[in-house]
């Protein structure tokens, strides 16, 4: 079985501090792992994921991820936040033998100006 | 504009009342799911189908039909709605053939659903 867990049910940070949201893993087999975007009254944006090769994977909007295998983790991370940042924020797994997303429960992003 | 549609975006309806909310994918995705989404619960699958009339359940199925007559359409039935169907209903699709699993799925913007 697969499964993620994010956590922290809320992150906050100052405006132009990196923000790191956490998520970790379990998954049989070789894992693809999605970061998600929820912003107030909207559907879920696809910001980025991790199929294979380097470790550090950029996507939309400016944010980072770091898959680190001996860990099961795979953080989403950016460099410098911006209050239009704020939303919630969804980790997923998908194992090498279905096409079923496993979301994490969400952790919410507050930045703060 | 490839796209996941669903309809209505808002509902209120008493319990009992069957409803469906409709779902409609123009990117020739073989796989599409529904999901609810509640607080502290994160998304739950409800059903998910791999092709054209093939439907399975996912983790929380009581209480909802789905059908997949056609591959671009993905209804969500639910037969008689009751307070616990509360919740935010999103329909998502994907391809699903092969080595498609390194691929993202797409999400419509969500049904907001009370059963009162």
């Amino acid at each position: 079985a697969q499964s993620v867990a994010q956590p922290e049910d809320q992150v906050n940070v100052a405006e132009g501090n990196p923000l790191t949201v956490k998520c970790t893993y379990s998954v049989s087999g070789n894992p693809y792992l999605f970061w998600y975007v929820q912003y107030p009254n909207r559907g879920l944006q696809f910001l980025l994921k991790y199929i294979t090769g380097d470790n550090l994977v950029k996507g939309s909007y400016g944010f980072e991820a770091e898959f680190n295998k001996s860990q099961t983790s795979f953080h989403l991370k950016k460099p410098s936040a911006l209050v239009s940042d704020s939303a919630l924020y969804f980790c997923a797994v998908r194992d090498g033998t279905g096409y079923a997303l496993n979301f994490g429960k969400g952790t919410s992003l507050l930045v703060t100006p | 504009e490839a796209q996941v549609t669903q309809n209505p975006r808002y509902l209120i309806t008493v319990t009992g009342k069957k409803l469906t909310v409709t779902c409609s994918q123009n990117m020739n995705h073989e796989y599409m799911s529904w999901y609810r989404q509640d607080p502290g619960l994160g998304l739950r699958q409800i059903y998910y189908s791999m092709n054209v009339e093939v439907t399975d359940k996912g983790d929380v199925p009581e209480g909802y039909k789905v059908s997949r007559k056609e591959k671009r359409n993905f209804p969500l039935i639910l037969e008689s709605p009751s307070p616990n169907q509360t919740s935010l209903y999103f329909c998502a699709s994907s391809f699903g053939h092969g080595g498609a699993r390194n691929t993202e799925a797409f999400f419509g913007q969500g049904t907001r659903l009370t059963v009162v």
